[in-house]
């Protein structure tokens, strides 16, 4: 049970715009930036976006990040099918004093 | 252009000492703002942070495994290095070490794959 929660499953065809839903509470994305990182299968996890809108050079701007209170949502327009694969929240928590993550939501591009 | 690679034993027996080793390049360890820290995620599980050091000796551990957990880094050598003990078969899984700068893992190893079994 992770302390951040993400919907397991998330589908779209391509060139949709699919959004991945994250919630938390007040000690983690109520006060913190919320990261995003992509994992494709068989591959380690890779950071992609986050809620201020950092993104490593190479990620395209289809992939977008925002927060609003203690939920954060991940959207990719544009939809690709080399888009699909796993994808995590992550953000610091100040009680625990350190990261947490979310338990994954798992995107196919139909 | 920044890596990190994790080394250690792919096979650990239950109970044994689990010493894994990142080694980076590219980034110094000395530098402000810049740390390095273990996750790991068990076969078609989520991820799941297990501790961290800071360029100025800090280190943080998950709640849960603290008692079990040991970081430590080499600045010289570029190097960090997890101990785990008394391992279980429940701690099976690809552990990946990664930069955290400042609070975000922004690079990642490849990963190691550790099984514990008899």
């Amino acid at each position: 049970q992770s302390v951040l929660t993400q919907p397991p499953s998330a589908s779209g065809t391509p060139g949709q715009r699919v959004t991945i839903s994250c919630s938390g509470g007040t000690s983690n994305i109520g006060r913190n930036i919320v990261n995003w990182y992509q994992q494709l299968p068989g591959t380690a996890p890779k950071f992609v976006v986050d809620t201020i809108d950092q993104r490593p050079s190479g990620v395209p701007d289809r992939f977008s990040a925002s927060k609003s209170a203690t939920s954060a949502s991940l959207a990719i327009s544009g939809l690709q099918s080399e888009d699909e694969g796993e994808y995590y929240c992550a953000t610091w928590d100040d009680n625990l004093s350190g990261p947490v993550f979310g338990g994954g939501t798992k995107l196919t591009v139909l | 252009q920044i890596t990190l690679k994790e080394s250690g034993p792919t096979l650990v027996k239950p109970t044994q000492t689990l010493t894994l080793t990142c080694t980076f390049s590219e980034f110094s360890l000395s530098t402000p703002g810049v740390g390095v820290g273990w996750i790991r995620q068990p076969p078609g599980k989520a991820l799941e942070w297990l501790a961290l050091i800071y360029w100025d000796d800090d280190k943080r551990y998950s709640p849960s495994l603290k008692t079990r957990l040991s970081i430590t880094k080499d600045t010289s050598k570029n190097q960090v290095v997890l101990t785990m003990t008394t391992m279980y078969p429940v701690d099976t899984a690809t552990y990946y070490c990664a930069r955290l700068f400042p609070r975000v893992f922004d690079v990642w190893g490849q990963g190691t794959m550790v099984t514990v079994s008899s």
